[in-house]
């Protein structure tokens, strides 16, 4: 079965960086788009960033363009997200989500992992 | 500010039947479809509804969707206790270039 499993979160200070990990399996990770989506406590969901099965393309929210590099290595059927320049609304529970192909949505999600922007 | 507009909360009883608005524009909804997820309390989100009527296995036919210009509307028919949880509706926004969702509706069954 699809799972997704995302690791790396933790607590940070601000301006600082983290790189979060999705590991894959149960599928063909390397034919499908990728995404992050990430839920600030108590808010509701925000698209973050998707890169295509290729790794070639990729696109970000505004809020994070600049600052965060998602990417991926088909070799180890891993998702990454590097954050940079952590900012305090950052802080967030990450989630590493698998896209239908050509279909604008997602029908696999991790189970999340907590970033924390704090000093 | 989410991009797509959503109440905040619904509120039904058992075998009632209530709605979920999502209102957007022409560059999201407007132009693609609309998707529909559930999130209940502590958990990851899980797809609901899929190209504005869609639903996935397992998913029972108390949920369903619809999409009419630029707005989505999420129905659930006799509802259930185990109902209770945040829906989030999200498009895709050309103008953006990326994904949008709306700002979730908190269900709660009384």
């Amino acid at each position: 079965q699809v799972q997704l499993v995302e690791s790396g979160g933790g607590v940070v200070q601000p301006g600082g960086s983290l790189r979060l990990s999705c590991a894959a399996s149960g599928f063909t990770f390397s034919s499908y788009g990728m995404h992050w989506v990430r839920q600030a406590p108590g808010k509701g969901l925000e698209w973050v960033a998707f890169i295509h099965y290729d790794g070639i393309h990729k696109y970000y929210a505004d809020s994070v363009k600049g600052r965060f590099t998602i990417s991926r290595d088909n070799s180890k059927n891993t998702l990454y997200l590097q954050m940079n320049s952590l900012r305090a609304e950052d802080t967030a529970v990450y989630y590493c989500a698998k896209e239908v192909t050509g279909s604008y949505y997602v029908d696999y999600w991790g189970q999340g992992t907590l970033v924390t922007v704090s000093s | 500010q989410s991009v797509l507009t959503q109440p905040p909360s619904v509120s039904g009883t058992p075998g009632q039947r209530v709605t979920i608005s999502c209102s957007g524009s022409s560059s999201n909804i407007g132009s693609n479809t609309v998707n529909w997820y559930q999130q209940l309390p502590g958990t990851a989100p899980k797809l609901l509804i899929y190209t504005n009527n869609q639903r996935p296995s397992g998913v029972p036919d108390r949920f369903s969707g619809s999409k009419s210009g630029t707005s989505a509307s999420l129905a659930i028919t006799g509802l259930q206790a185990e109902d209770e949880a945040d829906y989030y509706c999200q498009s895709y926004d050309n103008s953006l270039s990326g994904w949008v969702f709306g700002g979730g509706t908190k269900l709660t069954v009384l």
